[in-house]
């Protein structure tokens, strides 16, 4: 286990309250994802960057924001914006080499509650 | 956008039995179809994909088939286990692009 992680576990907030989740990943990998994860609806896409200092937004960007300042790492803020943030939230993270089958290496998740 | 279609949700199978499941997909220009699995409270692990150029692909208990005409593609489990119950996900990623658009999963449960 290791290369992906993402911290903390378990994330419990007040509403109205912003909150970040942390991502970090030694594979040297350049493209990192965040997506949200509800019973039913499979893996949503929510933010994603192929390189340092560049994100595009995904299926579901409104209330999240994220940065990638460095190659390792990947933070996602769930902001006040968020209607219904309780979800569990998965990193993951791939190559960009063309032609390759850019296996993507998820993280273990952190389930965030809004109280 | 790709859009990927799962069937069924739900999978409930006797040990030793065969599991199949289904998805299709909208985008033509999708050429690479991982599967995933994704036990509870675990996170989602690559267990087979397939690209575009290729029918089917085996890996012991677990095949995979491509239609590409039909635009769809299914994973077979055969011999299965009590520890091949989890949440499967199969997805479809358009060419030159690096983003999945996944199916929303098929829990299946096989029981002893």
């Amino acid at each position: 286990d290791g290369g992906i992680t993402q911290s903390p576990k378990y994330l419990f907030r007040k509403e109205g309250q912003n909150v970040t989740l942390s991502c970090e990943q030694n594979l040297n990998h350049d493209a990192m994802y965040w997506y949200r994860q509800d019973p039913g609806q499979g893996l949503r896409l929510i933010y994603y960057s192929q390189i340092v200092n560049d994100f595009q937004k995904g299926d579901i960007a409104e209330g999240y924001s994220v940065s990638r300042e460095k190659k390792e790492s990947f933070p996602l803020t769930v902001t006040s914006a968020q209607k219904n943030p309780t979800a569990f939230y998965l990193c993951a993270s791939s190559t960009r080499l063309a032609g390759v089958d850019n296996e993507q290496f998820f993280g273990p998740g952190t389930r965030l509650t809004v109280l | 956008g790709e859009n990927v279609e799962q069937h069924p949700s739900t999978l409930s199978v006797q040990e030793g039995d065969s599991a199949v499941i289904k998805c299709t997909y909208s985008d033509s220009a999708s050429n690479y179809f991982p599967w995933y699995k994704q036990e509870l409270g675990k996170r989602p692990q690559l267990i087979i994909d397939i690209r575009s150029n290729v029918g089917e692909k085996k890996d012991q208990r677990i095949a995979v088939t491509l239609n590409k005409t039909a635009k769809h593609f299914s994973l077979h489990i055969t011999e299965t286990q009590p520890e091949d119950s989890a949440v499967y996900f199969c997805a479809a990623r358009p060419s030159g692009y690096s983003t999945l658009t996944f199916g929303k999963g098929t829990m299946l449960l096989v029981s002893p």
